[in-house]
Order: C-alpha cells, then structure tokens, then sequence
C-alpha cells in the first residue's frame, strides 16, 4: 500500500527565511506532484516532477524529486506572507495518494 | 474556461437522506475524479473514470456511487448518507491520468 509522508506537519516561520518541506512516498512512483491550498479553497497546482532528479523553480518555491530515495523536497526562500497555505505533495500517476500536508504560517 | 465546477458549495443533509454532487468541466479531459478531505488528512480519492462510460473505485469508495453518461459531467451520489460522510467534497479532471489534475471549489457536506 502506498504511504505518503509530509513534515513537518505545521511550521511557522518568519519572513526572509528559508526552509524546507519533505514529502516521503514508499513505493517506487515516478511522478510526484505539489500543490497549494489556501484556507477554504481549492487546490491549486505548483509543480509536476516526472523523473528521477527533476527539479523546477517558481518565484520563491522550488521543488526536487529524487526517486531512488523517493523524496521529494519543496524549499521556501526567503518566504513572504502571501506564501502562508498549507502545501501538498501527491504520488502518481492516475489515482494520486496524497500527504497530509503541511500548514504554513509566515509572520513579520 | 469555467474549469472545472461543482454544484452545491454547501449542502445540509439528515442521516438517510440521498442526495447527488455534479461536477463539470469543459476542459474536454478524459479523467475525471471525486476526492473527500477531511480535517487534518489530505484527499483520499473515492472513486475516478477514465473516460465517459467507465468508473472505477478509489482508496474509500464504501457508501458512494458514481456515474459519467456524458464526458464533461461526472456525478457523485450517496444513497444514504451517514455522519462519517460529513466532508467537503473536491472534484478533479485530467486530459491524461498522469498529467496535472484540476480541481473543483469543492462542496461542503454536513450530515447531521
């Protein structure tokens, strides 16, 4: 059965800091997927990484995906307000499991 | 583009009663699915379709129903609704099932 892992769960962070969000899967999956969600809304893409080393970048938020350690990584820099949302990694392809998510806060 | 839409945002159902979630998209995608996410967990999918005329179950498929006639419409149906299917629904679609899902504002269920 597939499992997928975020952490950590919440994180709180101040503005112009980095960070980074790890998103664990237990079976072997080529297609990792980011999203956003912001409260009572849906959700939005971020980023598809189809293979093994993937990496893609948008503004603040870039994300990894490396197979063999099936790990994927979304890092935040220097994190602004607008990027509070509670972010979701998802394993594909067809029927997506998705991670519990992670909530961020980002305050002055 | 509407996207994809979702009809009613908010719904108030008693225990028994049945009711039916529509879902739409004139995107022209072949994969259509309906997920429920409840707090503190991520989206467990229920059951999806691969193209009009086909369902297949998901992860937590038990009490609902599901039925794609036409391509762009994909309906969600509970016979007999229970508190534990207190929710808030999301409807996705796909052109292919590994390419992005787009996703529904979702509808919000409460079952009393």
């Amino acid at each position: 059965e597939l499992k997928v892992e975020q952490n950590p769960l919440f994180l709180s962070m101040q503005e112009g800091k980095n960070y980074t969000i790890y998103c664990n899967y237990s079976t072997t999956s080529d297609r990792l997927y980011w999203y956003r969600q912001d409260p009572g809304k849906s959700l939005e893409s971020l980023f598809v990484l189809l293979s093994n080393g993937a990496v893609k970048q948008e503004g603040r938020l870039m994300a990894s995906l490396d197979t063999k350690a099936r790990l994927s990584t979304l890092h935040i820099t220097a994190a602004v307000h607008d990027l509070s949302a509670t972010y979701f990694c998802a394993v594909g392809p067809d029927k997506l499991i998705f991670g519990t998510g992670t909530r961020l806060q980002v305050f002055p | 583009n509407a996207g994809v839409t979702q009809t009613p945002k908010f719904r108030v159902l008693k225990t028994g009663q049945s009711m039916t979630l529509l879902c739409a998209q004139d995107m022209n995608h072949e994969y259509m699915y309906w997920y429920r996410q409840d707090p503190g967990m991520g989206l467990r999918l229920i059951h999806y379709s691969v193209g009009e005329g086909t369902t297949a179950k998901g992860e937590v498929p038990d009490g609902y129903n599901v039925s794609r006639l036409k391509k762009q419409n994909f309906l969600l149906g509970l016979e007999s609704a229970a508190p534990s299917q207190t929710s808030v629904y999301f409807c996705a679609s796909s052109y292919t099932g590994e390419r992005t899902q787009y996703f529904g504002p979702g509808t919000r269920l409460l079952v009393l």
